[in-house]
């Protein structure tokens, strides 16, 4: 069965600081891996889907990196703003009857003024 | 713009009482997915339907039910059988194309937030 960890589930960091969030899946038979952003109360908006055949992905400050065979993804985000802050989930799709999708649990980010 | 609107954005229910939240999506996708998210579980998965007419229970099915009779629309029936309701309830669509599912992740709804009064 796959596991999705993320850590730490929080994290708070001054403004204008480069950050990574840590993402790590127990089986590395993955066809994609999706990085989402999701405010209080609100829907999960896709940042970055890295397919399991590519390393990285950009987008703006956005990064993210793919290492199947260690089972590790990693976030790097860019020169931190405010309205950075969100909790940000990664979510694996694997092999299954519906193409099993594990979310993890997220990583609370706050980004200090 | 394409996208998935989930209604109502709160609901709430009374004991006994079976609602239904609404999940519309104009993107043309086939598969599509309803999600509960509880503090510090995560998501887990309710129902999918990859296709008109079909739907598959999830990890956590009982007490809920769904219908597919148009490919854009799922909605899901919270009956009162499912004793603990309230939660954030996540709709999301994706294509199950097999030979291409690699390049197809999800897409999401602004959400439902059930509360049982």
């Amino acid at each position: 069965k796959q596991e999705v960890t993320q850590i730490p589930a929080a994290l708070s960091v001054p403004e204008g600081e480069n950050l990574v969030l840590n993402c790590s899946f127990t089986d590395s038979a993955i066809y994609n891996l999706q990085w989402f952003r999701q405010d209080p109360g609100k829907g999960l908006t896709s940042l970055l889907l890295i397919q399991s055949s590519q390393r990285e992905q950009t987008s703006g400050r956005l990064n993210a990196s793919l290492d199947k065979s260690s089972g590790r993804s990693t976030l790097y985000i860019a020169a931190s703003q405010p309205g950075d802050s969100a909790t940000y989930l990664c979510a694996v799709r694997g092999p299954g009857g519906y193409q099993k999708v594990t979310f993890g649990t997220g990583t609370k980010l706050q980004v200090i003024p | 713009d394409g996208g998935i609107t989930q209604s109502p954005k709160y609901l709430f229910r009374k004991e006994g009482q079976n609602v239904t939240l609404s999940c519309e999506q104009n993107l043309n996708h086939d598969a599509m997915y309803w999600y509960r998210q509880d503090p510090g579980q995560g998501l887990r998965l309710i129902y999918y339907s990859q296709i008109v007419n079909d739907f598959q229970k999830g990890d956590i099915a009982e007490g809920y039910s769904v219908s597919r009779e148009k490919k854009e629309s799922f909605p899901l029936t919270v009956t009162s059988a499912q004793k603990n309701p309230t939660a954030f309830y996540l709709c999301a669509s994706s294509s199950p194309r097999q030979l291409i599912q690699a390049n197809y992740g999800y897409t999401f709804g602004s959400g439902t937030r059930l509360t049982v009064v």
